[in-house]
Formats: C-alpha cells, structure tokens, sequence
C-alpha cells in the first residue's frame, strides 16, 4: 500500500462545475496535510494547507480532513479552464521528518 | 525576486558524465531539500538539510551527494550518470522542521536532467 494514495485521473469537470478531489494516507500520526497544483513543466505550487479535521476555505479552493478516515480532500468550486493542472497531495509526519507526495490527479477543465 | 532558484533549468549530457546542480533560496528558511520527480509525475524526496545538516537520506545511490556550504545553499552532484537518472530535479525549502505550517515547502523551478 502507497503512503499517500490519490486516484491519478484525468478528472474531466465542465467549466463553472465543482472538481472534487480525493486523497488517502496509510499513516495515522501523520500530522499536516497539503495540496499543490502543478501545472505541466513547472514546479508544485502550495494551494491549501489544512491540520486539523473539518474543513477549510480558501477562495474558491475546500480542503477537509478527517484523520478517523485517514482521508483528506480538495473541493474547487466555479472550476476554471486555469485549474487544469495536476494537484498533489502531501501528507507530513514526524517521524521520518519528511513530506510525502501522493502520484497526483491530473484535472481537465473543459470550457 | 525569486525565493528558490536553482540552476541550471535544463541538463543535457551523456552517460558516464558528472554534474552539478545548485539551489539558493532567500526566504530565510532553515531547511532545504532535493526532490525528484520521473517521468509518472511521482515526486519522491532523496535529501534534506536542516541548517547544514542532512537529516533525511533516503535510499538513494552513492553516486548522488548533496552539499550544502550554508542554510541558504543546497547543491546536488551526480557522479557517472546513468540513463534512469534523467528526471526532473526540485529544490525546495521550509521554514524549519516541526508541525503544522512549519512544515510547508515552497519549490524551485526544477532542473530537468537528460542523460543520452
């Protein structure tokens, strides 16, 4: 079993639409949780950060946590031909002091 | 102003060779790390330095050395380069090692090594 499991995609969602995103982590003490977007030939770019169960907004972009279910997730409402990108979740952990990435879900928004 | 940099952007050399990449950041941060990320877009960790000191070193060959000469640099060597080395290579750094928003990473653009 991978660390940090997402389903790779491509995710097709209409334009204006809501991507929901999935995300599991086999580890129960990890402890901060992470999505990135990257976009095809460029570098991971933080989007949302979450660290405690429930949800959190930023703008458009929901990340929710639940650490029971070891499952975190990543809403994007209004969905932009912008946000077609490859969002990756990253899970850390103390020990082993490390973050750990899962494969990405490639998104494609189409207008 | 660029926060991670790294150089070069593109790599392209032959098998057997040896290279160096750099990396500086100037978010003031105390730890930096080398990632790499193959051709399945899997983005997996090889080093990490806490103010000049490695603290992870995964299972990664011999022929790869990191060095960081102060907090704000991380360089990576590779000797006698071999084709399954072609990749890209990330920098990044965090503010420090601990919890919660301490641990947010911010990358370089990458280097993308070819090795023919």
């Amino acid at each position: 079993q991978k660390e940090v499991e997402q389903n790779s995609g491509p995710l097709s969602v209409p334009e204006g639409a809501i991507a929901s995103l999935n995300c599991t982590y086999s580890d129960r003490v990890s402890q901060s949780f992470f999505w990135y977007r990257q976009y095809s030939g460029k570098s991971p770019e933080l989007i949302m950060s979450i660290y405690s169960n429930g949800d959190k907004e930023d703008g458009r972009f929901t990340a929710q946590l639940n650490k029971a279910s070891q499952y975190v997730s990543l809403l994007i409402r209004d969905s932009q031909p912008s946000d077609s990108a490859t969002y990756l979740c990253a899970v850390f952990k103390a020990a082993g002091n490390k973050l750990t990435f899962g494969g990405g879900t490639r998104v494609l928004v189409k207008p | 102003d660029t926060a991670v940099s790294q150089t070069p952007k593109y790599l392209v050399t032959q098998m057997g060779n040896d290279k160096s990449i750099k990396c500086e950041q100037n978010l003031g941060h105390d730890t930096m790390y080398w990632y790499k990320q193959d051709s399945k877009k899997f983005l997996k960790i090889m080093f990490s330095y806490n103010n000049k000191e490695l603290i992870i070193n995964e299972t990664v060959p011999n022929r790869f050395s990191p060095k960081s000469p102060d907090k704000a640099h991380l360089n990576l060597h590779i000797n006698s380069l071999e084709l399954g080395d072609s990749a890209v290579y990330f920098c990044a750094s965090g503010p420090t090692t601990g919890t919660g928003s301490k641990n947010i990473q911010y990358f370089g653009a990458g280097t993308r090594l070819s090795v023919l």
